[in-house]
């Protein structure tokens, strides 16, 4: 199936810096690519997603950018904060029916924003 | 309000007693799926449904079982749990097709097998 790579595991940036979170898969298939956040002791929830026919998208201090040529897609987080610290995953779609699209993730980054 | 739910939160058991972690959601999504979370493993799949009476297995299927009798409800069955399955368990749904296919994850179970 597919399988997402995801660097670096932990990020350590100081508040007001960026972070820069990257990720690649291998089906070129792939169609629909999340990022989910998740905080200490709670469940991933989704911060920012973009579809394989958009090379970039925009929400306040979060980016996503993709290239499908090169199968890989970056977070970026702007102006960091420390609330903005937690772990954060990135997923690829599987664009087959047979495996109900399955999102493949990868291993997660801890990001640690330091006042 | 849309959500996932799981029942319970948090569980202690003992190697061989079966038990069932249930989900439910209220958004008619038909792909309904489980993950494990371990330390430095990220999120593994176990189960996925794609409707009801349409299960399949994910990547860590071993010693788990699931059932989709209805749309909503997704329950997770351990016949004789063991202590490697002690970790923090994630139900999630989506609707791949639509125009949002965002994947929402219920509360999560954290499972203690001794």
């Amino acid at each position: 199936g597919e399988n997402v790579e995801q660097h670096p595991s932990t990020l350590s940036v100081q508040e007001g810096d960026s972070a820069v979170i990257k990720c690649t898969y291998s089906d070129s298939a792939s169609n629909y690519f999340p990022w989910y956040k998740q905080e200490l002791g709670k469940r991933p929830q989704l911060i920012i997603d973009i579809r394989s026919n958009v090379g970039e998208k925009k929400d306040q201090r979060i980016a996503v950018t993709l290239n499908k040529t090169a199968k890989h897609f970056s977070l970026h987080i702007t102006e960091t904060q420390p609330e903005d610290s937690a772990v954060y995953f990135c997923a690829a779609s599987e664009g087959k029916w047979n495996s109900g699209y399955a999102l493949n993730f990868g291993k997660g980054t801890s990001l640690l924003v330091t006042p | 309000e849309a959500q996932v739910t799981q029942n319970p939160r948090y569980l202690i058991t003992v190697t061989g007693k079966k038990l069932t972690v249930t989900c439910s959601q209220n958004m008619n999504h038909e792909y309904m799926s489980w993950y494990r979370q371990d330390p430095g493993l990220g999120l593994r799949q176990i189960y996925y449904s794609m409707n009801v009476e349409v299960t399949d297995k994910g990547d860590v299927p071993e010693g788990y079982k699931v059932s989709r009798k209805e749309k909503r409800n997704f329950p997770l069955i351990l016949e004789s749990p063991s202590p490697n399955q002690t970790s923090l368990y994630f139900c999630a749904s989506r609707d791949p097709t639509s125009g949002a296919p965002a994947q929402y994850f219920g509360p999560g179970t954290r499972l203690t097998v001794l």
